[in-house]
């Protein structure tokens, strides 16, 4: 079936370092990645989105990786911040309905 | 504030009643969806809407029910078939299919 994985299930960092998030995806129609960050208790804020017909992009601080060859989309977050600290989600789209699979997500933690 | 109201925040409920989370949004958004997350884990599908008067199933649909009766509204009901209601709700729109989502805060619902 259709799935959406994270390589590791927390990640910890020193403020100020890069962050990279790894996710690998295993349906090769999607054409939309999203990333997501969840704070507890919290809905997921939307970080930054990429199409399939793009290998990057670049937001604030943040930047989105796409390897269709092997199926893998990674989040790299520059200097790190304490407010980074949170739990990411990659999602895919296959199909234009919109609707997302997500990853299991990966817990970042930031420390001072 | 244009966004995404889900209420109430908390939910309990005892075996075997039928209850209803709401979701509202004020951005105009034409697509709907509503997502179970349980802990640890990431989001599935339950059902959404792409327009006005028309849903279709997710991923885990057994156990709700939804309705759009009007386009700014996309109610879910978890109705007592629903084996293993506890987890956290939560609802999202978009403009279109594939294009950025917004998450409401959610609903986190006890059976009690």
């Amino acid at each position: 079936g259709e799935s959406v994985g994270l390589h590791l299930p927390t990640l910890s960092v020193q403020e100020g370092d890069n962050s990279i998030i790894n996710c690998a995806y295993s349906n090769s129609a999607s054409d939309y990645f999203i990333w997501y960050k969840q704070e507890s208790g919290k809905g997921p804020q939307f970080i930054i989105d990429i199409r399939s017909n793009m290998d990057k992009r670049q937001g604030q601080r943040v930047t989105v990786l796409l390897n269709k060859t092997v199926k893998h989309l990674s989040l790299q977050i520059a200097a790190t911040q304490p407010g980074d600290s949170a739990v990411y989600f990659c999602a895919e789209s296959p199909g234009n309905t919109g609707k997302l699979i997500f990853g299991q997500g990966t817990t970042l933690q930031v420390k001072p | 504030d244009g966004g995404i109201t889900q209420s109430p925040k908390y939910l309990f409920r005892k075996e075997g009643q039928n209850v209803t989370l709401s979701c509202e949004q004020n951005l105009n958004h034409d697509a709907m969806y509503w997502y179970r997350q349980d802990p640890g884990q990431g989001l599935r599908l339950i059902y959404y809407s792409q327009i006005v008067n028309d849903f279709q199933k997710g991923d885990i649909a057994e156990g709700y029910s939804v309705s759009r009766e009007k386009k700014e509204s996309f109610p879910l009901t978890v109705t007592s078939a629903q084996k293993n209601p506890t987890a956290f709700y939560l609802c999202a729109s978009s403009m279109q299919g594939n294009t950025e989502a917004f998450f409401g805060q959610g609903t986190r619902l006890t059976v009690v």
